[in-house]
């Protein structure tokens, strides 16, 4: 199986602070990495597919970067709405993990 | 666009079987170019995935729960179904369906439903 460690957990910024969140895998998976954003309450939604495509809709301030086994979510100017929670999936392989999850939380 | 929505028991008793629905609009299970999946998410905690079914109904499952999962589907009501037996309280989360898009290894979930609580409780 291949696990997912995301870091940090847990993050304070301000609006219009540059943030990155961290992933890594146990073993290479290539591109295959998804970022989700989740809000109290509501499903998860994609923001990033196979490490670094935009999703359609999704504001350009969200960029994904990485291959092998580290990989990087990058908000350039957060936003209010953008305080969530973020979780990076690998499709490489089934069974399909998580990240834990990183919360971002408003300073 | 298509959106999926799940529904069912909000309440299971332990040793029961969860068993749970989602109907999709706006876009077909029995097109070729997407599996159908269910996630669950326990309170306060992370993402797991449970398992996919393709149209044709061949399924793949997390070997954690495989011996307690079926995926079903019903292509004549555009719904896919989840079961899962035996449930303990361990098994207390939001569940939700979601398609699993692209191709090979570049896949990604994308939409989900809205999720639906199920609590394992006598």
């Amino acid at each position: 199986d291949i696990q997912m460690t995301q870091s940090p957990s847990s993050l304070s910024a301000s609006v219009g602070d540059r943030v990155t969140i961290t992933c890594r895998a146990s073993q290479s998976i290539s591109s295959y990495l998804n970022w989700y954003q989740q809000k109290p309450g509501k499903a998860p939604k994609l923001l990033i597919y196979a490490a670094s495509s935009l999703q359609s809709g999704v504001p350009s301030r969200f960029s994904g970067s990485g291959s092998g086994t580290d990989f990087t979510l990058t908000i350039s100017s957060l936003q209010p709405e953008d305080f969530a929670t973020y979780y990076c999936q690998q499709s490489y392989s089934t069974p399909y993990f998580f990240g834990q999850g990183t919360r971002l939380e408003i300073k | 666009q298509v959106q999926l929505q799940e529904s069912g028991p909000g309440l299971v008793k332990p040793s029961e079987t969860l068993s749970l629905t989602c109907t999709v609009s706006g876009g077909s299970v029995s097109s070729g170019s997407y599996y159908w999946s269910w996630i669950r998410q326990p309170p306060g905690k992370g993402l797991e995935w449970i398992g996919y079914i393709y149209y044709s109904g061949s399924t793949n499952y997390n070997p954690s729960l495989k011996s307690r999962v079926t995926i079903s589907v019903d292509t004549s009501k555009n719904q896919f179904s989840l079961k899962l037996s035996s449930v303990t309280a361990a098994d207390t989360a939001v569940y939700y369906c979601a398609r699993e898009e692209g191709s090979s290894s570049e896949n990604w979930f994308d939409p989900w439903g809205q999720g639906t609580l199920v609590t394992v409780s006598s």
